[in-house]
């Protein structure tokens, strides 16, 4: 069946600590991926995307992303988190046979303390 | 100026109700969509329209119906409200690749 797993459901770090949150897809063929960040109340917001190139992306506020075909994942990034990013995060599949639609995993709830 | 918007906000009601949640898009997009975000806040798709034309019409019970005036609009009108039916619904719009722009979201309470 066709997915997007993301492994990390719940991930608290110190500010400053090093984050890696992991995705993998499960789709055959072309797919453009995405990050979305959703803040407590707030609507998504796109993080960064990759549809083709560079496998290594630059999203906005300090997070990466790296895409390896050969392991399905996209793996998102950032050297030094800080309170601020306490969110949300999800990663979301486009096959380019679906309409377009978003197909998201279940998130990761990630809890920086100060 | 708001890309995508979504009205209302908050949608409190009993079992039974019929209610509609409206959205709009100003970003000229040809497809548009509605996702459900449930309690553990999985995001699902239940339906996607590009340019007034039904595309996408996930396993979503048929009290559900989407209505598209045009292509800045799409709206979800929702028959015999259920607890279950109590989440977070999104709008969204995309261009050709995909990249979704998301509505602030209406918080559907049923009681």
């Amino acid at each position: 069946a066709q997915s997007v797993s993301q492994h990390n459901h719940h991930v608290i770090l110190s500010e400053a600590a090093s984050l890696e949150l992991g995705c993998n897809y499960s789709y055959g063929g072309t797919v453009n991926l995405f990050w979305y960040v959703q803040y407590p109340g707030q609507h998504l917001q796109l993080l960064l995307k990759y549809f083709s190139g560079d496998p290594l992306v630059k999203g906005i506020k300090g997070f990466e992303a790296e895409f390896i075909k050969s392991k399905f994942s996209f793996n998102l990034r950032k050297p030094s988190v800080q309170w601020s990013d306490t969110a949300e995060y999800f990663c979301a599949v486009t096959p380019q046979n679906s309409g377009y639609a978003l197909n998201f995993g279940k998130g990761t709830s990630l809890l920086v303390t100060p | 100026d708001t890309a995508v918007s979504q009205t209302p906000k908050y949608l409190v009601t009993q079992m039974g109700n019929d209610k509609s949640i409206k959205c709009e898009q100003n970003l000229g997009h040809d497809t548009m969509y509605w996702y459900k975000q449930d309690s553990k806040k999985f995001l699902k798709i239940m339906f996607s329209y590009n340019n007034k034309e039904l595309i996408i019409n996930e396993t979503v019970p048929n009290r559900f119906s989407p209505k598209s005036p045009d292509k800045a609009h799409l709206n979800l009108h929702i028959n015999s409200l259920e607890l279950g039916d109590s989440a977070v619904y999104f709008c969204a719009s995309s261009p050709a690749y995909g990249q979704g722009y998301f509505g602030p979201g209406t918080r559907l309470l049923v009681l």
